[in-house]
């Protein structure tokens, strides 16, 4: 089946900085690939959906500044969360969808797991 | 826009026995609708979807859901639970609205006991 890896798997860093998530699609294009957050013990929610070659579409409240995505291939979309801050600390999750399955399944990665000290 | 609802937060079930997960969702048109599993520090997997056809789908691991129109639901379902299914369920609604967008219910957690 088709597989989507991150890097890193979990991260650490000081407040202030900022943290590059990659997420790969390893066996197929990824036409789109999505970006979750996921708090602990709560559902993920959607923050943004990115086409390969295109802009990002952010959900509704979540800061386009403060989360840089770049699709910039069809195997490599990335996250950056600039001047990270504790409260930006979570799960992250990535999906892609695209010649694998059909556009309408999504293959989610294992997350990366970012604390901000 | 769609929209999930897990309404059980949490579900304890004993080995063996049966299991029924429920899901409600909202949206105008038939969605694509979705079972995903979340073990702890695992990330999802696809249990089963329903896009259209047979409304009882057949999943991975023994799962199946059923999918009811006129109940807006999507319960998953499982005749004999195994301790390993002990995780995290989400219910999730596909639709296109300017691109294909998933939208996850909030979870059930399954507990199994002995």
């Amino acid at each position: 089946g088709a597989v989507v890896s991150q890097h890193p798997s979990r991260v650490i860093c000081k407040s202030g900085t900022s943290v590059k998530i990659e997420c790969r699609s390893l066996d197929f294009q990824a036409t789109t690939m999505f970006w979750y957050r996921q708090f602990p013990k709560q559902s993920l929610m959607l923050m943004a959906t990115s086409n390969e070659g295109s802009k990002a579409t952010y959900e509704q409240g979540v800061e386009k500044d403060k989360f840089l995505i770049n699709h910039a291939s069809l195997t490599l979309s990335t996250l950056t969360v600039t001047s990270a801050h504790p409260e930006d600390s979570s799960f992250y999750i990535c999906s892609a969808s695209g010649t694998s399955g059909g556009r309408d399944t999504q293959y989610f990665g294992p997350g990366t797991r970012l604390t901000v000290l | 826009a769609q929209s999930v609802t897990q309404p059980d937060i949490h579900i304890t079930v004993s080995e063996g026995a049966s299991l029924e997960l429920r899901c409600n969702y909202s949206y105008g048109a038939t969605p694509y609708l979705f079972w995903y599993v979340q073990s702890p520090g695992q990330g999802l997997q696809l249990l089963l979807k329903y896009f259209s056809g047979d409304t009882l789908v057949q999943g991975i691991k023994g799962f199946e859901a059923e999918f009811k129109r006129s109940q807006s639901s999507f319960n998953l379902r499982k005749p004999s639970v195994h301790w390993s299914d002990a995780a995290e369920y989400f219910c999730a609604v596909g639709a296109y609205t300017g691109g294909f967008k998933t939208i996850f219910g909030a979870g059930t957690r399954l507990f199994v006991k002995a």
